[in-house]
């Protein structure tokens, strides 16, 4: 199994620019989580989805950021417009059934 | 809502030394509960769960970890560890029956010397 897929791995862009995070879950999976890791912050959930249906989005920090999970096996995860303080490690998981999840490598997210 | 404490953020040891790492959540219902670990550079990786039974769980790598109930603790235990443990350690929580996402604690860098 591949594994949970992200990308693009790192990516740098410029403040106000449009940023768009892709997931591809663990085949089979029927639960996608969001999450940001930062050093002030730590690891937080922004969003999941439960059979391709967003479930919670309270963690989402504002209306600039936006998820979407088309089908099973995609989910993105986009930003606009982007701030610096959006600079982080977004990471993607998935689950089967309740059971524990599955991270992806993580996006690394330069904003200048 | 849920919250995970980790009391050491930065541990240093020499190898073969015992570790634990302490994690203590707050919530009042049935939890589930795991420790994830990130080596330099890499993404999270399951450790070891408790879901239910027996509250001493055993994961990868001679990890293990006890669940009481009643401190709402979950700690973390190596016997002896090794350099390449060197590592970010990550405890989360989730509602029993593992609808919600997972609440992290800030982690704990733990630095092994040789």
């Amino acid at each position: 199994d591949a594994g949970v897929i992200q990308s693009p791995r790192h990516e740098v862009t410029e403040m106000g620019q449009e940023v768009t995070l892709r997931c591809k879950p663990i085949s089979g999976h029927n639960s996608l989580f969001w999450y940001r890791q930062t050093m002030m912050r730590g690891l937080e959930l922004l969003i999941y989805f439960n059979n391709n249906v967003p479930i919670d989005d309270s963690g989402m920090p504002e209306d600039r950021f936006s998820a979407k999970m088309p089908n099973a096996s995609f989910s993105t995860l986009k930003i606009q417009p982007s701030e610096p303080r959006d600079s982080a490690v977004y990471f993607c998981a998935s689950r089967l059934n309740g059971l524990e999840q599955y991270f992806g490598p993580g996006t690394r997210l330069t904003v200048t | 809502a849920q919250s995970v404490s980790q009391h050491n953020h930065h541990v240093i040891l020499s190898e073969a030394a015992s570790l634990e790492l302490g994690c203590n959540y707050s919530y009042g219902g049935t939890v589930n509960l795991f420790w994830y670990v990130q080596y330099p550079g890499q993404h999270l990786q399951l450790l070891l769960k408790y879901f239910s039974g027996d509250p001493l769980v055993k994961g990868i790598k001679g990890f293990e970890a006890e669940f009481i109930k009643s401190k709402f603790s979950f700690n973390l235990r190596k016997p002896s560890v090794q350099w390449s443990d060197t590592a970010e350690y990550f405890c989360a929580v989730s509602a029993g029956g593992g609808a919600d996402g997972l609440t992290f604690g800030k982690g704990t860098h733990l630095i092994i010397q040789p």
